[in-house]
């Protein structure tokens, strides 16, 4: 069965640190690939997608996130975190341009002062 | 816009009972989903729906029954509540076409609802 693995279920950082969460999935066939994001006591949002061209794809608010076909990853990235960005963040994939994306079971990302 | 909205935002039921969730989009979007999400498991697919009179089951549908008569409404049945069927619920809708699916990856989440069943 297809399936995304998010390895850690928790990541403590400090602030102004980099950060790099990942992202596995299990299949090379033809897939797009999103993180998504949930601040506390809210539904997700959109952070960033890969859907074709440029392997490397960038949010707004400083992530990016590079897909790796060789080794089926989609790891998140982000130079210099800020208190803010304490939040879950899922993996999710759509393979084989399916209707439905599968989300991974996420990574909680501590901000420490 | 109101964007997805989902009522009620925290429910306790007891074993058996029965109950609806509601979530309603004012976005005009023809894709609309229910997922549960529970601690350390991500969230797992209930039931979607790709415009109105057409549904179909996600990874999980067990238990629940859905419908969609409009665009906006997307109410998601829980019948014979279950201990299993605690967690959180999460509606969420997107836009897609025949010809481009990949609007609809960009799903709008609403507030999502807590319930307990004891």
């Amino acid at each position: 069965a297809q399936s995304v693995t998010q390895l850690d279920s928790q990541v403590p950082v400090f602030e102004e640190a980099p950060v790099e969460l990942r992202c596995n999935y299990s299949s090379s066939v033809s897939v797009y690939l999103f993180w998504y994001v949930q601040y506390p006591n809210q539904g997700l949002q959109l952070l960033l997608k890969y859907l074709s061209g440029s392997t490397l794809v960038k949010s707004i608010n400083g992530f990016e996130a590079e897909f790796n076909k060789s080794q089926t990853s989609f790891h998140l990235r982000k130079p210099s975190v800020h208190i803010s960005d304490t939040a879950e963040y899922f993996c999710a994939v759509s393979f084989n341009r399916d209707d439905k994306i599968i989300f991974g079971k996420g990574t909680r990302l501590h901000i420490l002062p | 816009n109101a964007g997805v909205t989902q009522t009620p935002k925290f429910r306790i039921l007891k074993i058996g009972q029965s109950m609806t969730l509601q979530c309603t989009q004012d976005m005009n979007h023809n894709y609309m989903y229910w997922y549960r999400q529970d601690p350390g498991m991500g969230l797992k697919l209930i039931y979607y729906s790709v415009g109105a009179g057409i549904t179909d089951k996600g990874e999980v549908p067990n238990g629940y029954n859905v419908s969609r008569s409009t665009t906006e409404d997307f109410p998601l049945r829980l019948e014979l509540a279950a201990p299993s069927q605690t967690s959180v619920y999460f509606c969420a809708s997107s836009y897609g076409t025949e010809w481009d699916r990949t609007q609809s990856y960009e799903q709008y989440f609403g507030p999502g609802t807590r319930l307990t069943v004891t």
